[in-house]
């Protein structure tokens, strides 16, 4: 099976722009997480798919955004952007099903100026 | 108190020692994850285990849900091994969210 992917890899972006990053999980899988993790800080969640529905969402302000497709690919929106937003973006894909056992892709770096 | 705790923050040690990164948890869970990250990379998932042990090469998780604690250990360390190491647990009432620990940054010396 192909692993997660997520497009782009990398983004420079300016203070008040916005950006979508994409996710694609794992065939099969139905549910897709966003993560969030900033130099110094661990994993922040963001909020989970499942079956193009929100399951979960994290402690994050309006400006992020997500959704997900019929495909279960994913999208995530971040509006407005701030410099403080600037960090590693990952998604995880799982059956979204118990044990929850999640793949990460390889990330994508967004960097704010 | 965090629900999910991992010690030492961080280590350094010498190529070919045994490392021990330890995991402790406060809620049931339905299971334990181990990962790696390495520096500016992605997460790749080593173990997810709900009980016992689990070998993969020269890595080893064991888990004892009774302390609500697990270990993962390192046979003959090498300094590609140098990485962050972070616990995850499925907690039973955290509507299929992942639980996450800080992470354990390891370095080993050549």
């Amino acid at each position: 099976k192909a692993g997660v992917t997520q497009t782009p890899r990398y983004l420079i972006k300016t203070r008040g722009q916005q950006v979508t990053l994409s996710c694609s999980p794992i065939s099969g899988h139905r549910s897709v997480s966003w993560y969030q993790q900033t130099p110094g800080q661990g994993l922040q969640f963001l909020f989970e798919y499942f079956s193009e529905t929100q399951r979960n969402k994290g402690n994050f302000p309006g400006r992020f955004s997500g959704r997900q497709f019929s495909n279960s690919r994913s999208e995530m929106n971040v509006s407005t952007l701030e410099l403080g937003d600037s960090a590693l973006y990952l998604c995880a894909s799982s059956s979204g099903q118990a044990p929850y056992e999640q793949y990460f892709g390889p990330g994508t770096r967004l960097t704010v100026t | 108190k965090n629900e999910v705790e991992q010690s030492p923050q961080n280590l350094t040690a010498q190529e070919g020692e045994f490392i021990t990164i330890n995991c402790s948890y406060s809620v049931g869970i339905s299971a334990l994850h181990w990962l790696q990250q390495h520096p500016g990379g992605g997460i790749v998932s080593l173990f997810m285990l709900s009980s016992g042990k689990k070998k993969h090469g020269r890595l080893i998780a064991t888990i004892n849900i009774q302390e609500k604690h697990s270990s993962l250990h390192i046979t003959a360390s090498h300094p590609r091994d140098s990485a962050v190491y972070i616990c995850a647990v499925a907690g039973l009432d955290s509507n299929y969210q992942l639980i996450w620990g800080a992470g354990t940054k390891l370095i080993i010396k050549p």
